[in-house]
């Protein structure tokens, strides 16, 4: 089976502009959550979708913001970004809340 | 709330060395509990995981973590470490019912560095 699949690997992007990241869940897995990871945060939850829902958020400003389709992929979108949203965006996904998560290899965000 | 502390930042072991990395966590009642580990500039890898029953569990790599209710740890352990084991561990908690069961806690990670 495939595991979670993330693009783009790797993104550059100028203060100001907006980024989309895009996570591929398992095969049969409903569930996809987000995570930051930086430095000196650690690893931060975002938000967590379920059947095309979210159903959880984080503390992380409005900027960010995600979304989950019916095949279960799911984009996160930051705006307006800022330096500090330079970080490795971690995508992880599982069956159902009482189930392990499953991350994928991150997305790394640079914010110049 | 849920938390998680790892209080090693860094730990350096010979290759062939023992090693246990230490886990503390702080939850209301007993809650899912996960070791990662993330080699540089990789996602997370689950390494194994405490649910219930048996304290003792088993995971990929050689590892075994210990659960100690009396003392809220889970210390992660192998007996002879390889120099491929070099990478970031992570414990992490979930809770197991209502509104915790969403998400994982992590702690600030402890990095493992390993001699020849």
């Amino acid at each position: 089976k495939a595991g979670v699949t993330q693009t783009p690997r790797y993104l550059i992007k100028t203060r100001g502009q907006q980024v989309t990241l895009s996570c591929s869940p398992i095969s049969g897995h409903r569930s996809v959550s987000w995570y930051q990871q930086t430095p000196g945060q650690g690893l931060q939850f975002l938000f967590e979708y379920f059947s095309e829902t979210q159903r959880n958020k984080g503390n992380f400003p409005g900027r960010f913001s995600g979304r989950q389709f019916s095949n279960s992929r799911s984009e996160m979108n930051v705006s307006t970004l800022e330096l500090g949203d330079s970080a490795l965006y971690l995508c992880a996904s599982t069956i159902s809340a009482g189930h392990e998560q499953y991350f994928g290899p991150g997305t790394r965000l640079t914010v110049t | 709330a849920q938390s998680v502390t790892q209080p090693d930042i860094h730990i350096t072991v010979s290759e062939g060395a023992s090693l246990e990395l230490r886990c503390n966590y702080s939850y209301g009642a007993t809650p899912y509990l996960f070791w990662y580990v993330q080699s540089p500039g990789q996602g997370l890898q689950l390494l194994l995981k405490y649910f219930s029953g048996d304290t003792l569990v088993q995971g990929i790599k050689g590892f075994e973590a210990e659960f100690k209710r009396s003392q809220s740890s889970f210390n992660l352990r192998k007996p002879s470490v390889h120099w491929s084991d070099a990478a970031e561990y992570f414990c992490a908690v979930k809770g197991n019912s209502g509104g915790s069961n969403y998400k994982l806690t992590f702690g600030k990670g402890t990095l493992l560095t390993v001699n020849p």
